[in-house]
């Protein structure tokens, strides 16, 4: 059964450094998502992506986050700078409409 | 504002016991309402998708219902590995996002 792939599993990084998180999505999805959930809370809504361009993002998703499909497979999140408070598990989706998501397992980002 | 209240917070269930869980929803202009099963340190896992009052949807040892104010995920003589975080989600028109609940930890012992 196809599913949603995630890279790295876990993330240390300092302080201020840039971090980029990768997703394989389904292959024939078309939509694609960033989810976060802070130990303990709920998983939120980053941003959605479709035709190659951002369709809606949140509030948290400020200008120091950014997201890309380099390629046909990949979708990747970038942090440029991150923070203590970043620290979370982020979670990848995809769709093929705009409809049921299918997560991946996550990355751990450990901000120290 | 919508808003997605999933209750109990916590669940524990003897093997064979069962029960139900609550999702509770405002939203407006409902698109769907998404179950999701959650391991520890692990992505949600799809259940079910509902898209209408009355709807039901089954799998193994698990339904879902519908109504126009809530969601019931009922379960039907749980066994040991039916032990995990229970989460309800919901997709309002015109939106990509999904709003998660807080989720129900149901933990069925032996």
């Amino acid at each position: 059964e196809p599913e949603v792939t995630q890279t790295p599993s876990h993330q240390v990084t300092q302080m201020g450094q840039e971090v980029i998180l990768r997703c394989v999505p389904i292959s024939n999805h078309l939509y694609f998502y960033w989810y976060r959930q802070i130990l303990g809370q709920k998983v939120e809504f980053l941003v959605s992506f479709y035709n190659n361009e951002i369709s809606e993002k949140s509030e948290i998703f400020d200008d120091q986050f950014s997201v890309e499909r380099p390629d046909g497979s990949n979708f990747t999140l970038k942090i440029r700078s991150t923070k203590l408070e970043d620290s979370a598990m982020y979670f990848c989706a995809s769709s093929l409409a705009t409809d049921t998501q299918y997560f991946g397992p996550g990355t751990r980002l450990t901000v120290l | 504002e919508d808003q997605v209240t999933q209750s109990p917070e916590a669940l524990r269930l003897q093997e064979g016991e069962s029960s139900s869980l609550n999702c509770s929803y405002t939203v407006s202009g409902l698109r769907g309402l998404f179950w999701y099963r959650q391991d520890p340190g692990k992505g949600p896992e799809f259940l079910f998708t509902l898209y209408s009052a009355g709807e039901e949807k089954e799998k193994e040892r698990l339904k879902a219902t519908l109504t126009k104010k809530e969601s019931f995920l009922h379960i039907t003589a749980p066994k040991p590995e039916d032990s995990a975080t229970y989460l309800c989600a919901v997709l309002r028109r015109n939106t990509d996002k999904l709003i998660f609940g807080t989720g129900t930890r149901l933990q069925v012992f032996p």
